[in-house]
């Protein structure tokens, strides 16, 4: 099993909502990740989650907040966003012991109004 | 800097022949490479990866080649088939020391595989 999900797959919210994207895989994989990926662009990196510890932040903006309540489950919680933060929001995870590829799951469409 | 470089944005090949992916990256640093398949609408797939000690990986119908002198690897497609239709990714790990690293992805080749 190589699947890595993510709900909702569609979001759309004001710039003063709050709401979180949750990320789940059962594959017992020790790192999480959350990406962001505009249209005709690869996906770029925000946060690594390494056994369950934050471990990777790539000068995200405080308005996205990352959380890894167990080794199974990726949260991204945002608040206050900008029309620009509008995006293809990825997760993915991998094996850890050496085995470096990432699974992705379907990811989610945010739109911000 | 663009680290990893895909310089074809697109490519079109008849069914049945070899699809050949291009890749070029400036770090030397970089340990592990991988290639991602993406449909529209999906989060990309993992398709074939390649250690930095090895220049060659085959799974089934998909080959990966690295030149690490060249900076340079291509993925194969053998025969290429319509369903491989995709957006077209190389990546690049690079090592931050002891955890997983960073994927670094190239901009996408688009294939297009005709009947």
């Amino acid at each position: 099993d190589t699947e890595v999900t993510q709900t909702p797959k569609h979001l759309v919210m004001g710039m003063t909502n709050k709401k979180s994207l949750k990320c789940e895989q059962h594959m017992g994989h020790r790192a999480m990740y959350w990406y962001k990926q505009k249209a005709k662009k690869p996906p770029e990196l925000m946060f690594v989650y390494s056994y369950e510890k934050l471990s990777i932040n790539e000068s995200v903006p405080s308005r996205f907040s990352p959380e890894c309540p167990n080794s199974s489950l990726l949260n991204l919680h945002l608040h206050a966003l900008q029309p620009e933060d509008s995006a293809l929001y990825l997760c993915a995870s991998s094996p850890g012991l050496l085995r470096y590829e990432q699974y992705f799951g379907p990811g989610t469409r945010l739109t911000v109004t | 800097d663009q680290q990893v470089k895909q310089n074809s944005p697109s490519l079109s090949v008849q069914e049945g022949r070899i699809s050949i992916l291009n890749c070029d990256y400036t770090n030397s640093m970089f340990d592990y490479f991988l290639w991602y398949k993406k449909y529209p609408a999906e989060g990309p797939t993992f398709l074939i990866s390649i250690s930095s000690i090895k220049d060659k990986n085959e799974d089934g119908r998909f080959t990966v080649f690295l030149n690490k002198s060249a900076k340079h690897l291509s993925l194969h497609i053998v025969p290429s088939q319509p369903g491989d239709s995709a957006v077209y990714f190389c990546a690049a790990r690079v090592d931050y020391g002891g955890s997983q690293g960073n994927l670094i992805f190239g901009k996408g080749t688009k294939l297009s595989v005709k009947p």
